[in-house]
C-alpha cells in the first residue's frame, strides 16, 4: 500500500459526459501528479500540482483540468469524454517539488466511456 | 527529443532463471533513472532508482540494476525470478533540469512459467 488513495476504483460512463476522479496524497506529500494509462499511448505524464498551484503539465488536452485543494487532495476533471479516453488514470504523490522525488503511485481509476 | 526505450514487450521465463529487462534512453546528460513494477490490478510500485555515484543499484524484491553511460542503459536483473514476479516492468527517465517529468517506457509484460 503506497498511501495514496484514488476513488472512484471503477468508473463506466457515456461518451459527451463529465467525471471526476479524486486523488488523496500520501500524509505529507504536496505534489500530485496525474498519469493516463492506455494501450496504445503507454503511461503519459498529464499534469502536476505543487501545494495547490499547478506546476508542471504534460500531455493533457484542453478537455481535461485538474486542480489541488487546501487539503492537498486532488481532483482530476474529464468532460466531454470520448471512446478513446478509456484508459486507467494514475495519480501519484510525492514530497517536494523543484527536484527529482520518488512518486508513489496510487491503484488508478479505470475509466471506461462507452 | 528525450525518450525511454523498452525493447522487449514480452519476456517469458522459467521460475528460478534469471532475468534481465533492457531500458536504453535517449538524452543529453545522464537522467535520473527509476525502474516500477505493475502487478494487475496495482499502481506502480519503486523498485529502484539510480541518482549518481555506484552504477550498480539494489532493490526490492531482489532486483538489481546496473547503469551503463556508455550503453546509455539501465538494465533491471534478477538472479532468480519468482512466480510472484510476474508483473509488467516500466523503465522511467528524469531528465536533470527543468520541471522533472517523468518519462515512461512502453513497459515488458514478463510472464513466469512454473
Amino acid at each position: 500500500d503506497s498511501g495514496v488513495t484514488q476513488t472512484p476504483k471503477h468508473l463506466i460512463t457515456a461518451t459527451g459526459q463529465r467525471v471526476t476522479l479524486r486523488c488523496s496524497p500520501r500524509s505529507g506529500d504536496l505534489s500530485v501528479y496525474w498519469y493516463q494509462q492506455s494501450l496504445d499511448q503507454g503511461l503519459q505524464f498529464l499534469i502536476q500540482y505543487y501545494n495547490g498551484e499547478e506546476r508542471a503539465k504534460g500531455n493533457i488536452l484542453e478537455r481535461f483540468s485538474a486542480q489541488q485543494f487546501p487539503d492537498l487532495h486532488s481532483e482530476l476533471n474529464l468532460s466531454s469524454l470520448e471512446l478513446g479516453d478509456s484508459a486507467l488514470y494514475f495519480c501519484a504523490s510525492s514530497v517536494a517539488s523543484g527536484e527529482v522525488y520518488e512518486q508513489y503511485f496510487g491503484p488508478g481509476t479505470r475509466l471506461t466511456v462507452t | 527529443a528525450q525518450s525511454v526505450t523498452q525493447p522487449d514487450i514480452h519476456i517469458t521465463v522459467s521460475e528460478g532463471a534469471s532475468l534481465e529487462l533492457r531500458c536504453n534512453y535517449s538524452y543529453g546528460a545522464t537522467p535520473y533513472l527509476f525502474w516500477y513494477v505493475q502487478s494487475p490490478g496495482q499502481g506502480l510500485q519503486l523498485l529502484l532508482k539510480y541518482f549518481s555515484g555506484d552504477t550498480l543499484v539494489q532493490g526490492i524484491k531482489g532486483f538489481e540494476a546496473e547503469f551503463k553511460r556508455s550503453q546509455s542503459s539501465f538494465n533491471l536483473r534478477k538472479p532468480s525470478v519468482h512466480w510472484s514476479d510476474a508483473a509488467e516492468y516500466f523503465c522511467a527517465v528524469v531528465p536533470t533540469s527543468g520541471t522533472y517529468k517523468y518519462i515512461f517506457g512502453t513497459g515488458t509484460r514478463l510472464k513466469v512459467l512454473a
